[in-house]
């Protein structure tokens, strides 16, 4: 069984349009993450949600906004979408612990807005 | 900003040892050293951490110098499927992971 798993791998649409991206995980963790990796292969992370609260918001456009209707999941919807919004996305959980931890990454979702 | 330091690239023979270096010389008392690595077009992958002492798993192997300025990452015999970007992350209790620009690790038959 897929530990974390994201749909859909591919998307391409054009600019202007709205999507969503959706992931789950069924190992029982309380923390899920989104991450960008961008054409330079940098992957950054965007959001961290531990037990469907919000935690770690880092400097991204408003037209991102993650949902967490439960903990197992964490979807994210991308409004009035960009050419610079090509990338390809990256879903992770983890179990907060009391210090270490280790993250379980998705396949990724590859975003090409043309 | 990633708080370590890694060459860009390395290579190794199949079947060889493949020791990847990392330096942290600014780590704190209370921060871990994390590997991932990164297949291509895959998600990155946990592989091995460490706080002070040497840790092994059945992927790897972790080294951390005394000073914990720097650790080594080895992969006892190295396979074609171990080519890939590898990380070197180095993150406080219950802190985001940075990724770096990683080492490219290219294992030749």
């Amino acid at each position: 069984d897929t530990a974390v798993s994201q749909t859909p791998k591919y998307l391409v649409t054009q600019m202007g349009n709205d999507k969503s991206i959706k992931c789950e995980q069924n190992l029982g963790h309380d923390t899920m993450y989104w991450y960008k990796q961008d054409s330079k292969k940098f992957l950054k992370i965007m959001f961290s949600y531990n037990n469907k609260e919000l935690i770690i918001n880092e400097t991204v456009p408003n037209r991102f906004s993650p949902k967490s209707p439960d903990k197992a999941h964490l979807n994210l919807h991308i409004n009035s979408l960009e050419l610079g919004d090509s990338a390809v996305y990256f879903c992770a959980s983890s179990q907060r612990g009391q210090g270490e931890y280790e993250q379980y990454f998705g396949p990724g979702t590859r975003l090409t807005v043309t | 900003d990633a708080k370590t330091t890694q060459p860009p690239s390395m290579d190794c023979a199949e079947g060889r040892a493949a020791n990847l270096p990392c330096n942290h010389s600014t780590i704190s008392g209370n921060e871990y050293v994390y590997w991932y690595r990164q297949i291509h077009s895959q998600g990155p992958q946990y592989i091995i951490h460490g706080l002070k002492n040497n840790e092994t798993n059945e992927m790897a192997s972790l080294i951390i110098t005394e000073d914990r300025k720097s650790s080594t990452l080895i992969l006892p015999h190295a396979t074609l499927r171990d080519t890939a970007v590898y990380y070197c992350i180095v993150a406080g209790a219950n802190s985001k992971l940075t990724f770096g620009k990683g080492i490219t690790l290219s294992v030749r038959p």
